[in-house]
């Protein structure tokens, strides 16, 4: 499991209240990369990181920023959360020594009613 | 535009019924090709990685190809235990080393 947690593993919050979800990892890799989940779209990248204070852009970025002060700690905030963004979101990172292999996080599944 | 599709989207088998998952990729330059195992309620689990046309990989039940459109997940034989939902996934060929997923194949094996 590249030593990967996620938390919260479960939240349930209100439209327009922001949000933010952690993932901590204890491979000491450069990369970090944040998905979501949804019925019928596979996982789709938000965000990904290759470095302390070094993050791009994935295909679905629109509504979520992401922050990293550390190298173990990947953050993913919305800042202000729509029933669109209800989903499961995955953290992954690659297997210790390689970039390619990815393994991901239990996941956080996100409600916003 | 880079591209992944997987089918059947769900199959079901009687245990001991082979079968094969088809996974077809366009993509600009590909780095390799994933594939994943997924229960309900959890992350996806590494299976394989291919990088190149010809190549195979095999596990148990599961044997991997690759040519240089499609992958292919044959399952031999399988068992109640294998069903899950299997992801395929591309990495691409820039310095970013992310991935592109196919939306899945679920599969459900019968006693």
């Amino acid at each position: 499991d590249a030593g990967i947690t996620q938390s919260p593993r479960h939240k349930v919050t209100e439209t327009g209240t922001p949000v933010t979800l952690r993932c901590h990892q204890t491979e000491n890799h450069r990369y970090m990369y944040w998905y979501r989940q949804d019925p019928g779209h596979g996982l789709r990248l938000i965000h990904y990181s290759y470095g302390v204070k070094d993050t791009d852009k994935g295909e679905v970025s629109d509504g979520y920023s992401v922050s990293r002060s550390k190298t173990e700690d990947f953050l993913l905030t919305l800042e202000s959360a729509t029933s669109s963004q209800t989903s499961v979101y995955f953290c992954a990172v690659p297997r210790a020594g390689s970039n390619n292999e990815q393994f991901f996080g239990p996941g956080t599944r996100l409600t916003v009613l | 535009e880079d591209q992944v599709t997987q089918s059947p989207e769900a199959l079901r088998l009687q245990e001991g019924e082979s079968s094969s998952l088809n996974c077809s990729y366009t993509v600009s330059g590909l780095r390799g090709l994933f594939w994943y195992r997924q229960d309900p309620g959890k992350g996806p689990e590494f299976l394989f990685t291919l990088y190149s046309a010809g190549e195979e990989k095999e596990k148990e039940r599961l044997k991997a190809t690759l040519t240089k459109k499609e992958s292919f997940l044959h399952i031999t034989a399988p068992k109640p235990e294998d069903s899950a939902t299997y992801l395929c996934a591309v990495q691409l060929g820039d310095s970013s080393y992310k991935l592109i997923f196919g939306s899945g194949t679920r599969l459900l094996v019968r006693p």
